[in-house]
Order: C-alpha cells, then structure tokens, then sequence
C-alpha cells in the first residue's frame, strides 16, 4: 500500500483556464474527501464520497467545482474558469468510515498546489 | 456547526523538556479528535485520535493527548521533545451527526524545539 497519491503536484495556470486534479486512494478505503489549504490556515472541507456517490458539497465549492468519483475508486477535482483566488493546496484524504471496519481517521495525500496567475 | 480552536500559534520548548500543544473545539453531538502533523512541503500526517474510551491516547512518535470532556479540549502532549519534533500541527473534529465525519481543522500550532 503506497498510501494517497495526488497528481499533478503543481500546477500554474492563467486565469480563466480549466484544470483538472487527480487523487488515488489506499486501495480498500470507501470514503474519499477533498480539503483546500491557504496559506496558514487549516485545510477547510470541499466535498466527499462515500463509494462512488457523492454525499455532501461544501458552500465553498462554487458552481465553478466538480468532481468525480467513478466507480469508487480515484477521483478527480475539475475546476473551470479558474480565478486568482483558487490558488491553493488541494489536499485529498482517504478513510475506513463506515461499517464494522470504520475507523474514522484519514489518510493524507502530498496535495496539488495550484497557482493562478 | 463544528469549530477547533488553536489558541496559540507557536509554542517553543527545549529538547528534553515536556511540550504540550493546546486544543479546545465544540461540536454537536460526541466529537472524534484528532491530531495531525504538517513538515514542510509534505502532507498531513496522521499522529492520533479519540473516538471513545480511555481518555488518555497514545499516538505515533511518542505523542498523547488527553480528552478532557468537560473542558471541551484534547492536548497534545509530549514527555520529552525532540528537535524533529518541530512542525506544524493541526487539531481536528468531527462527528457522525456532522455527516461523513468530515473533518474541521484549527488553524495550526508552530511547534519548535531547540537545542
């Protein structure tokens, strides 16, 4: 198990372009979560799946994010029409977080960081 | 709603000295606490929790944190402090009546320990 991987590991893009995130989970974890960091702050909660469904979206994600999980397993993080105050880190996290199996913590990918200039 | 608070935003010991790293939160329902530790140009990293039980955890890297329920915190603490210790790190709440126990992060303690 190589852990959460996250690609690409910055990206640099001009305002007004698409951009698309990926994250690959620890292979047997059915939740999958996205968090954006800024600088010294805490990463804040986007959206999550459990499986292949998504189950909640922040008010911070705007109609300019989506993101998918097909067939439970990676993900992706599109963001259209990107603006100067998108550059962050993209963290995505993994867990066990439901069932008998459930345990609650979760794992960490490095993070996409992304500057728009 | 869900909220951690990190009251201080560096906290310096010596190495060998004990460190504790403060953290308060409030949430609805039974809180799931947890610690993570940040190096530079790294992701979090997992240290440890508190679902239910014993009060007292005990983590990775020699590191514990103690629930305490009336006072709403969970400090991490640690006996004698390394100078790989030093980074940042993050208290974190969740709860199942929060949905999909999202996480909630403070906003971070600069730990530094020096010679």
């Amino acid at each position: 198990d190589t852990g959460v991987s996250q690609n690409p590991r910055h990206k640099i893009t001009k305002r007004g372009q698409n951009v698309t995130f990926r994250c690959d989970p620890i292979s047997e974890h059915n939740r999958l979560y996205w968090y954006r960091q800024t600088l010294g702050q805490g990463p804040e909660f986007l959206t999550y799946f459990q499986n292949e469904a998504q189950l909640e979206k922040s008010r911070l994600l705007s109609d300019r994010f989506s993101a998918e999980r097909p067939k439970g397993s990676f993900s992706t993080l599109e963001i259209q029409r990107t603006e100067q105050g998108d550059s962050a880190m993209y963290l995505c996290a993994s867990s066990l977080g439901s069932g008998r199996q459930a345990t609650y913590e979760q794992y960490f990918g490095p993070g996409t960081r992304l500057t728009v200039t | 709603a869900q909220s951690v608070a990190q009251p201080e935003d560096q906290v310096n010991v010596a190495e060998g000295n004990p460190l504790t790293v403060k953290c308060t939160y409030s949430v609805s329902g039974n809180p799931y606490l947890f610690w993570y530790v940040q190096y530079p140009n790294r992701g979090l990293q997992f240290l440890l929790k508190y679902i239910t039980g014993d009060n007292l955890v005990k983590g990775s890297y020699g590191f514990e944190a103690e629930f305490n329920k009336s006072q709403t915190s969970f400090h991490l603490k640690k006996p004698s402090a390394l100078v790989s210790d030093s980074a940042l790190y993050f208290c974190a709440v969740s709860s199942l009546t929060g949905g999909g126990n999202k996480l909630t992060f403070g906003t971070g303690t600069q730990l530094k320990v020096e010679l």
